[in-house]
């Protein structure tokens, strides 16, 4: 089946350890998103990619890289700059191209602090 | 600046009484309003897009419509399987970005 697989589903991070969260698609879309849940707050958007080799920041990219080497795959770093990084984290994809194409989402990763 | 309001933060139902959930939208160049469910520890599972005030989608016990500056997520006769977060989207007209509200907490009691 076409989904969108994340891992791992829990992560624990050390004081100034990076950590990478894994996101890989079948679904042959060219647009892939990293969004960062917090409970009472709508999703937020960390870093978007509409096509291989090109990525975009958004709205709260700062301590986060990432990287778009293959169309199936888009890893998130979590770096040791971000300072509050315990959170739910969602990556989707989408076709990138007509309105009305919705995003489709993986089952996330839960980030804690040791 | 863009924003996707949904309301009421919370609501609970008793199985079989029907409500309404709503989100309100101010976006430059609505590109379209996608509805999601979400239950605890997964990811959004895709209900419904919206493209054009007017417009209608049904799916089992739920129907969302649009109008111009606002959606609503018509639940009826809501069974206990319904109780999820609920989340409306926007796609922003000047990119291939996505904003989010911050949902409503739908629980039906049996």
């Amino acid at each position: 089946d076409g989904g969108i697989t994340q891992s791992p589903k829990y992560l624990f991070r050390k004081e100034g350890q990076n950590v990478t969260l894994s996101c890989e698609q079948n679904l042959n879309h060219d647009a892939m998103y990293w969004y960062r849940q917090d409970p009472g707050q709508g999703l937020r958007l960390i870093y978007y990619s509409q096509i291989v080799n090109d990525f975009q920041k958004g709205d709260i990219a700062e301590g986060y890289s990432v990287s778009r080497e293959k169309k199936e795959s888009f890893p998130l770093t979590v770096t040791s700059a971000q300072k509050n990084p315990t959170a739910f984290y969602l990556c989707a994809s989408s076709t990138g191209t007509g309105a009305n194409q919705p995003q489709h989402f993986g089952d996330g990763t839960r980030l804690s602090i040791l | 600046e863009d924003q996707v309001t949904q309301s009421p933060e919370a609501l609970r139902l008793q199985e079989g009484e029907s409500s309404s959930l709503n989100c309100s939208y101010t976006v430059s160049g609505l590109r379209g309003l996608f509805w999601y469910r979400q239950d605890p520890g997964k990811g959004p599972e895709f209900l419904f897009t919206l493209y054009s005030a007017g417009e209608e989608k049904e799916k089992e016990r739920l129907k969302a419509t649009l109008t111009k500056k606002e959606s609503f997520l018509h639940i009826t006769a809501p069974k206990p399987e319904d109780s999820a977060t609920y989340l409306c989207a926007v796609r922003r007209g000047t990119g291939n970005q996505f904003y989010f509200g911050t949902g409503t907490s739908l629980t039906v009691i049996p």
